[in-house]
């Protein structure tokens, strides 16, 4: 099994521009989570889905952020207009079921200038 | 509400010495909890996990911990520091619904000295 795979691993872009960042979670989970870091904020969970539906997006920061799971092996967090302020890891994430930890991607590091 | 807090963001042990990074949770129902270990520019990965059963849980790389319910405690120990164990750890709780977030601390550094 490869993994959580989450491209790009680095990405550079001005402000203003929209940033589209992707997901591939493990086969048969059927849990997926997007997660953002940064050292003031930590580990910050910005939405959920549960069999590609979205359960809870109560994290998400404000309309700029949107995310998708069209279908069971593939998800996007889109922002749009980016800000210096949305600099972070983002992480994917995805599990299995309830009781089961989370595996989580090797992230995307998003620098906003 | 649930919540978990971790004593001390920077932990530093001499090489050979026992590790003990310290975590302590706030939940109302018995909860799910979690040790995740995150290396520099990698993802979290879980290190072990208790859901029920013996409260004293082996995970991976040598690394234990013991649910204490009476202490709402869940402290990650190690008789031996590596310095492969140098690395960012992460204490989580969540609850034994489906729809159950998991709650990470703010981490504790660990740093191995030769």
């Amino acid at each position: 099994d490869a993994g959580v795979i989450q491209s790009p691993r680095h990405e550079v872009t001005e402000m203003g521009q929209e940033v589209t960042l992707r997901c591939k979670p493990i086969s048969g989970h059927d849990y997926l989570f997007w997660y953002r870091q940064t050292m003031m904020r930590g580990l910050e969970l910005l939405i959920y889905f549960n069999n590609n539906v979205p359960i809870d997006d109560s994290g998400m920061p404000e309309d700029r952020f949107s995310a998708k799971m069209p279908n069971a092996s593939f998800s996007t967090l889109k922002i749009q207009p980016s800000e210096p302020r949305d600099s972070a890891v983002y992480f994917c994430a995805s599990r299995a079921g309830t009781g089961y930890g989370y595996t989580f991607g090797s992230g995307t590091r998003l620098t906003v200038v | 509400a649930q919540s978990v807090t971790q004593l001390g963001s920077h932990v530093s042990v001499s090489e050979g010495a026992l590790v003990l990074l310290r975590c302590n949770y706030s939940s109302s129902v018995p909860p799910y909890l979690f040790w995740y270990v995150q290396y520099p520019n990698q993802g979290l990965q879980l290190l072990l996990k208790y859901t029920t059963g013996a409260t004293l849980v082996k995970g991976i790389n040598g690394f234990e911990a013991e649910f204490k319910k009476s202490e709402t405690s869940f402290h990650l120990t190690k008789p031996s520091a590596h310095m492969s164990d140098a690395a960012e750890y992460f204490c989580a709780v969540s609850g034994r619904t489906s729809y159950d977030k998991v709650i990470f601390g703010p981490g504790t550094s660990l740093s191995v000295i030769p």
